[in-house]
């Protein structure tokens, strides 16, 4: 079956501006999550859903990240005002439960200049 | 505080010599451990984790509490398994999975 998709694959913006991810989950996976991942590191967590609810969301590292999930599967991360440092592949996972493995999706390249 | 580290970015063998990726963790409680690869062009998928005990393409890994590692090993290393090798922990009662750095494997024939 599909796996976890994500759009767009490659993003360029400018600093300042806000942007928009989109996580399509494998069908029927209620966990979901969203990572950061920077240049020559792991990814590292940034939210977690279950279901409609943002279970975890300790890792978004300010006020400008947010994310949504409204309908228990498709899931949007936010950037408002976005800063170069922000610049990172951003990957989702999802599962059948918090204790399931993640399957990863290929990740959205976010470049801010 | 979790913390996870992988003291190798790089490390190379040859093909069919044995191969082991040092992993370290730190962790007050009981933590789930996980090896996750990405081979090139592709996603990242999770290879083994501790409470499966399994070996997965040759694959194992140990957790050993008293030295806070689990290593990755493999006695005789093939091409096919160049790859970028995360290891993660996973606290026992929350979500957030911490990810090593990273180590880049690569054997040659």
């Amino acid at each position: 079956g599909a796996g976890v998709s994500q759009t767009p694959s490659n993003k360029v913006t400018e600093k300042g501006k806000y942007v928009e991810l989109r996580c399509d989950p494998i069908s029927g996976h209620t966990a979901l999550y969203w990572y950061r991942q920077s240049l020559g590191q792991g990814p590292e967590f940034l939210i977690y859903f279950q279901g409609t609810g943002a279970a975890d969301d300790s890792g978004l590292p300010n006020d400008r990240f947010f994310a949504v999930r409204p309908e228990g599967s498709v899931s949007t991360l936010k950037i408002q005002r976005t800063e170069r440092g922000d610049s990172a592949v951003y990957l989702c996972a999802s599962g059948r439960a918090s204790t399931d493995t993640q399957y990863f999706g290929p990740g959205t390249r976010l470049t801010v200049l | 505080a979790q913390r996870v580290t992988q003291p190798e970015k790089l490390l190379s063998v040859f093909k069919g010599a044995p191969v082991e990726l040092k992993c370290n963790y730190s962790y007050s409680g009981s933590p789930e451990l996980f090896w996750y690869v990405q081979y090139s062009r592709q996603r990242l998928q999770l290879l083994l984790r501790h409470i499966s005990r399994e070996s997965i393409k040759g694959f194992t890994a140990d957790l050993n509490k008293g030295e806070t590692s689990f290593h990755l090993k493999k006695p005789f290393a093939q091409e096919e398994d160049s790859a970028m090798y995360y290891c993660a922990l996973k606290g026992h009662n929350n979500n957030d999975m911490r990810f090593g750095a990273g180590t880049r494997l690569t054997v040659k024939p």
